[in-house]
């Protein structure tokens, strides 16, 4: 049962242009999201969370939009450079969950130069 | 520096002998997980500890066990009950959540072949 889903594996995207990355989720019971960055045969890098309590928050280039109702958010990277090139997975918090972590399956991003 | 550190970054064992991966942080946090990461899939959750000599399971810890004897340190010991142990193990903190902000913060990864 995928409660954390992001239904793109892979999203090709041309330098300077914006890059939107999606990610769905099924449990009511999420209230904090957080997006990472992971290059090959690394550790994920955390980038950018959002509380329930928010629609949307803003970081530099990088910008996270939660539609509750939906149970869908979005990454934003823009503009995108060759170095935001690699797997974007998208996680998930339960509030009484012990803050553990509900991980997507990843987006790999491409940037073109 | 603050941070992480898993040791080695690169391991081999033959199928049937257990193996354990080194996990360590300085960064003063009560919380630490461990992850196995298969390709093309997310990060799963193998075992979990909030405080010291206190840990729980995740969703797949069958054929792996843990301990948590110092705050800065959480190994993981693959046994040759795990059926399919070859992947890439991630080590993640967090701190105290006391504060609704459950970042978990990662360690570069321990790539793990069963020959």
């Amino acid at each position: 049962d995928q409660q954390v889903k992001q239904n793109s594996p892979s999203l090709s995207v041309q330098e300077g242009r914006i890059s939107i990355l999606n990610c769905d989720y099924t449990n009511s019971m999420f209230d904090y999201f957080l997006w990472y960055k992971k290059y090959p045969a690394e550790g994920p890098t955390f980038l950018i969370s959002i509380s329930s309590i928010k629609d949307k928050n803003e970081d530099g280039r990088f910008t996270v939009f939660l539609n509750k109702s939906a149970k869908h958010l979005s990454l934003h990277i823009v503009p995108s450079q060759p170095g935001d090139s690699a797997v974007y997975f998208c996680a998930a918090s339960a509030i009484f969950g012990n803050e553990k972590l509900t991980f997507g399956t990843g987006t790999r991003l491409t940037i073109i130069p | 520096d603050g941070g992480i550190t898993q040791s080695p970054k690169y391991l081999f064992r033959k199928e049937g002998q257990n193996v354990t991966l080194s996990c360590e942080q300085n960064l003063n946090h009560d919380a630490m997980y461990w992850y196995r990461q298969d390709p093309g899939q997310g990060l799963r959750l193998i075992y979990y500890s909030q405080i010291v000599n206190d840990f729980q399971k995740g969703d797949i810890a069958e054929g792996y066990s843990v301990s948590r004897e110092k705050k800065e340190s959480f190994p993981l010991t693959v046994t040759s009950a795990q059926k399919n142990p070859t992947a890439f193990y991630l080590c993640a903190s967090s701190p105290q959540p006391r504060v609704r902000i459950p970042t978990q913060y990662f360690g570069p990864g321990t790539r793990l072949t069963v020959l």
